[in-house]
């Protein structure tokens, strides 16, 4: 179980975002972000818990390892109005965390 | 340029089977290590992964809805196919297609289909 949180945040432009993913046993570092659009298909961030994705702008950055997980969004952008879940690939089956929505104030 | 395509009814009734499918281009499965996920979205709930099928045919799934599953491909057609039985309204979700590598420990599901909305209703 991949437990996020919070489940809301909102902020202004240019803060900084943190959302925490805490799985309920060690995962290694098997753990990926996504950012959800509504209307969109997910796209992929972070990936094995800190590598960037192809095209990711830098602002984005992913940190942890075992049980717990931080993605980073150094100054948020209007565009980054979202959601984000987490999501192990450790052992099947796979999970994604509830989802953290993030919207501006 | 890796792109995937949902394809299915939009509406099927309660007990009725659902057959999706998922087109996709600029890989195969016959490249050793890909492989094609399926993921859904319920209307205000969270992601829910499905199913996977890996080059060599190997099939995964998810415990709580093995029974109701079944995934395929055809390799000439470049396709996937998920088909669930059994559909209730619970499952009424936007479903996606993603691809996946392997080993799956260390990749993520990086290119995903816009998705294809299924309403369970009678």
């Amino acid at each position: 179980v991949l437990t996020q949180s919070p489940e809301f945040q909102s902020v202004t432009p240019k803060e900084k975002v943190t959302i925490s993913c805490r799985a309920s046993q060690s995962i290694g570092t098997s753990l990926h972000w996504y950012q959800l659009k509504p209307h969109q298909s997910p796209k992929l961030l972070i990936k094995f818990a800190s590598q960037s994705f192809s095209g990711v702008p830098s602002r984005f950055r992913g940190s942890g390892s075992g049980t717990d997980f931080t993605l980073t969004i150094d100054s948020l952008e209007a565009e980054d109005v979202a959601t984000y879940y987490c999501h192990q690939t450790s052992s099947l089956p796979w999970t994604f965390g509830q989802g953290t929505k993030v919207d501006l104030k | 340029q890796v792109t995937l395509r949902e394809s299915g009814p939009a509406l099927v009734k309660p007990t009725q089977t659902l057959t999706l499918t998922c087109t996709f281009s600029g890989f195969s499965l016959r490249t050793s290590g890909l492989c094609v996920s399926w993921v859904r979205q319920p209307p205000g709930k969270a992601l829910e992964w499905l199913a996977l099928i890996n080059w060599n045919d190997d099939k995964y799934y998810n415990t709580s809805l093995e029974t109701r599953l079944t995934i395929s491909k055809d390799t000439s057609k470049s396709q996937v196919v998920l088909t669930m039985t059994d559909m209730d309204p619970v499952d009424t979700a936007t479903y996606y297609c993603a691809r996946m590598r392997e080993p799956f420990y260390y990749y993520a599901m990086d290119v995903w289909g816009q998705g294809t909305t299924v309403i369970v209703s009678s």
